[in-house]
């Protein structure tokens, strides 16, 4: 079955504790991208990337960060959480359909994780 | 102007009401716009793109106005289980670049 996994889907943590969300997809999908969705704010963009060892600042990148090592996987790095990161996260892929300069669109979503930094 | 506005709504219709979802986006060279929906709670996922010349998915139309840089969604027959957070969803850059940018989300309740 395709599709995006992350882990953990909900998880506790106190300010300063290093954590790692984990994003896998088995799409052969080149972009992945993670998103925050906090109340009244909708959907941000915390960096993306294009391929493999190509990654991207989105919109809010303060405070993470990210590798792409593997085509299939996009972990997303909070090396000292706050407070403020307290939020749900979503990792993303996409093929984009870049051949001939077309793109699909279709983001394929994982289910979420849910973050709390205490 | 935000680069992607939605109404927040919520909208509440009854069953078999036709509705109307506008969207307004700020770079006028965005290249690809979308509809994603998103129920309680869950990932959002794509409903439909939208293409220059509009196009229409069963009971739901997708039109875009390059002009006025709004796109909208139109859903007729409203069924219950078409309550959800519609997103409107613009690619404010090239192909090639891909940063998608989302709205906040309109909010749709269809009552019995």
């Amino acid at each position: 079955e395709a599709q995006v996994t992350q882990n953990p889907r909900y998880l506790i943590t106190v300010t300063g504790k290093k954590l790692t969300v984990t994003c896998s997809q088995n799409m052969n999908h080149e972009y992945m991208s993670w998103y925050r969705q906090d109340p009244g704010l909708g959907l941000r963009q915390i960096y993306y990337s294009m391929n493999v060892e190509v990654t991207d600042k989105g919109d809010v990148p303060e405070g993470y960060k990210v590798s792409r090592k593997e085509k299939r996987n996009f972990p997303l790095i909070l090396e000292s959480p706050s407070p403020n990161q307290t939020s749900l996260y979503f990792c993303a892929s996409s093929s984009l359909g870049l051949a001939g300069g077309s793109n699909t669109g279709e983001l394929f979503f994982g289910e979420g994780s849910r973050l709390t930094v205490l | 102007r935000k680069e992607v506005e939605q109404d927040p709504g919520p909208f509440n219709v009854p069953e078999g009401a036709t509705v109307a979802f506008n969207c307004t986006y700020s770079n006028s060279a965005s290249q690809s716009f979308f509809w994603y929906r998103q129920d309680c709670r869950k990932e959002p996922k794509l409903l439909m793109s939208v293409y220059s010349s509009g196009n229409e998915d069963g009971r739901f139309t997708a039109q875009l106005n390059r002009a006025s840089q709004y796109i909208s969604l139109l859903i007729r027959d409203s069924k219950l289980s078409d309550s959800a957070t519609y997103l409107c969803v613009v690619n404010p850059r090239r192909a090639g670049s891909y940063q998608l940018t989302f709205g906040k989300g309109t909010k749709l309740s269809v009552i019995p």
